[in-house]
């Protein structure tokens, strides 16, 4: 079975400081993890996503994340941190097989903000 | 490129009725996803379509049921509603099959159970 823990439901930045959004996963194989953000009364957006090409994964606004299979981590950074990126943020992992073929396992979501 | 539209955006519904929501993938996207999205459960799996045909299930109750149309699109019915069906439901869509693809979401239908 798969999971994924998001350690943090809160995180409390100041404009400019650094961004990092904690996601560690289970998954029996080698995973493909994505994140995602949701703005207040909208859908989820696709910031990255990690296939096993290169573990240090870019994404859209500045973010990035490293895939590190020893840690079981994949963690969202981002180096300063904009009042745009006040948003809920979720750490995914893609069923490979089996009852989890197709399916995205969320996180619990990780609420970012950030102050002047 | 449009996106995955879902309708309604907003949906009220006493216990014991039905719901229907619909969602339309993007154009050329042949597999479609349902979750729920309910306060203090998270986002949850529920059905996964593609080329018709029902491909996974997610731990909900027989009264969670859908379709997928020729033109791909795709239905999602609630059946006997209960106060704890009120929740937000994403659709999303993917160009093929395969844990690697991306899943593009829609903007949600918001359903209240009264």
């Amino acid at each position: 079975a798969q999971s994924v823990t998001q350690l943090g439901s809160h995180v409390s930045v100041s404009e400019g400081a650094l961004v990092l959004l904690r996601c560690n996963y289970s998954s029996s194989v080698p995973p493909y993890l994505f994140w995602y953000v949701q703005y207040p009364n909208q859908g989820l957006q696709l910031l990255l996503k990690y296939t096993s090409a290169a573990t240090l994964v870019k994404g859209i606004n500045g973010f990035e994340a490293e895939f590190k299979k020893s840690e079981t981590s994949f963690h969202l950074t981002k180096p300063s941190a904009h009042m745009s990126d006040a948003a809920e943020y979720f750490c995914a992992v893609s069923g490979a097989g089996g009852t989890s073929y197709g399916k995205l396992t969320f996180g619990q979501g990780t609420i970012l903000t950030v102050h002047p | 490129e449009a996106g995955v539209t879902q309708s309604p955006t907003h949906l009220i519904k006493t216990r014991g009725q039905q719901a229907t929501l619909r969602c339309s993938p993007i154009s050329g996207h042949t597999s479609v996803y349902w979750y729920q999205q309910a306060l203090g459960l998270g986002l949850q799996f529920l059905l996964w379509y593609d080329e018709g045909e029902e491909r996974n299930r997610g731990n909900f109750p027989p009264r969670f049921s859908g379709r997928q149309f020729p033109n791909y699109s795709s239905e999602l019915n609630v059946n006997a509603l209960e106060l704890e069906d009120s929740a937000l439901y994403l659709c999303a869509s993917s160009a093929t099959l395969g844990p690697q693809e991306t899943q593009y979401f829609g903007p949600g239908t918001r359903l209240l159970v009264l």
